[in-house]
Parts: C-alpha cells; sequence; structure tokens
C-alpha cells in the first residue's frame, strides 16, 4: 500500500536561514512525488514534482525537493527562508498506475524575523 | 480562468440535515477529486472521478455521495449530516495526461454540523 510520512509536525527556522521539510515515502514502483503549500484558510496551492529525471527538482518561491531513491525520500529545501514562507507544507506521493493522491499529515513552518 | 471554485464558503448544519456543496472547474480537467481535511490528519480522499460518468471511493467514503454532473462540475452530497462530517472539505481537478499529474485545489468549504 501506498503512503507517505512526515516525521515534523512543525519546523521553525529563522529568517534567512536554509530550511528542510522532510518527507518519506512507501510506493510499489516508481512513484511521482508532489510538494504542496497550504497558506491560512486558503486551498492547496502547487509547489513542485518529481516524476522522471533528475532528483534535484526546482519548484515554485526558491523551493527545490531531493528524491533519494535508496532512502526513499523526498526532502523539501529552500536556501534562504522567508518570513513569507511560514505555511503548511504538504508531500503526497501517487503510484503509476493509480489516479489517486496520498498525502502526508503536513508540515507546519515557522519563519522567525 | 477561474481555476477551481467551490460554493459555498461556510456552512453550518445540524444533525441530520442534507446538503450539497458544488464544484467546478474551467481547466477541461478530466479527473475530480473531494477531500476532507482534519487536524492533524492531512488530507484524505472521499471520492473521486477519473473521467466524465465515472465515480469511485476513496478512503473515507462512508455518509457521502457524489455526482460527475458534466466534465465541469462534481458535487458531493451529505445526505444526514453528523457532527464527525464537521471538517474542512476540499474540491481538486487533474489532467492525467504524461507529466502534468499535479492537482489543482479549490478554496475550501469550511462545514461546521451540531
Amino acid at each position: 500500500a501506498q503512503s507517505v510520512a512526515q516525521p515534523e509536525d512543525q519546523v521553525n527556522v529563522a529568517e534567512g536561514n536554509p530550511l528542510t521539510v522532510k518527507c518519506t515515502y512507501s510506493v510499489s514502483g516508481n512513484p511521482y512525488l508532489f510538494w504542496y503549500v497550504q497558506y491560512p484558510n486558503r486551498g492547496l496551492q502547487f509547489l513542485l514534482k518529481y516524476i522522471t529525471g533528475d532528483n534535484l527538482v526546482k519548484g515554485s518561491y526558491g523551493f527545490e525537493a531531493e528524491f533519494n531513491k535508496s532512502q526513499t525520500s523526498f526532502h523539501l529545501k529552500k536556501p534562504s527562508a522567508l518570513v513569507s514562507d511560514s505555511a503548511l507544507y504538504f508531500c503526497a506521493v501517487r503510484a503509476l498506475d493509480t489516479d489517486k493522491l496520498i498525502f502526508g499529515t503536513g508540515t507546519r513552518l515557522q519563519v522567525f524575523p | 480562468n477561474a481555476g477551481v471554485t467551490q460554493t459555498p464558503k461556510f456552512q453550518v448544519l445540524k444533525t441530520g440535515q442534507s446538503m450539497t456543496l458544488q464544484c467546478a472547474q474551467d481547466m477541461n480537467h478530466n479527473s475530480m477529486y473531494w477531500y476532507r481535511q482534519d487536524p492533524g490528519m492531512g488530507l484524505r480522499l472521499i471520492y473521486y472521478s477519473a473521467s466524465e460518468g465515472t465515480t469511485d471511493k476513496g478512503e473515507v467514503p462512508n455518509g457521502y455521495n457524489v455526482s460527475r454532473l458534466n466534465k465541469r462540475e462534481f458535487s458531493l452530497r451529505l445526505e444526514s449530516a453528523a457532527p464527525s462530517q464537521t471538517s474542512v472539505y476540499f474540491c481538486a481537478s487533474s489532467v492525467i495526461q504524461g507529466a502534468r499529474a499535479e492537482q489543482y485545489f479549490g478554496p475550501g468549504t469550511r462545514l461546521t454540523v451540531t
């Protein structure tokens, strides 16, 4: 069965420092992996995805994520955090033979000035 | 291009009442989805529709019904609301075509059942 785990409920980082939000997954075969961001009282917004190709994926707002097949991880990163990055971040996985996304429980990112 | 729209934005129901949540997308997407979001549980799939005329159960379908009215519209109905259905409901759509597999979400409906 497909699953995705976000081991941290909250990540705190100072503005200007690098940030990492962790995600690990379990899926049969090759996965499609996604990161979404949710700002307060809003729907989810797509940030980036890994389908195939380069393991380092670049997305919106300066975010990037590294696909690591051996560790079954897809961590979200940004070199320099902004206060405006504070939001709820969701990792999601989809197997190639299904139309359904499985979401993690979310990680709240708090960037302090 | 409005993307994915949902109505209403907020709703309060009494236990046993019924209501329909409406969703529409103008991106010509084939697939549409209904999720509920609860604290600490992320998003859970209620129902989805891979194409017009088809619907399938997701992870938590009990107490809900759906209708894919046409390619644009996908509604979610609560026949007899229960307090356990208090949640934020999101509709989403996607094109399943090659690498274009991301989902686009509506703004959500916040439902309270008393």
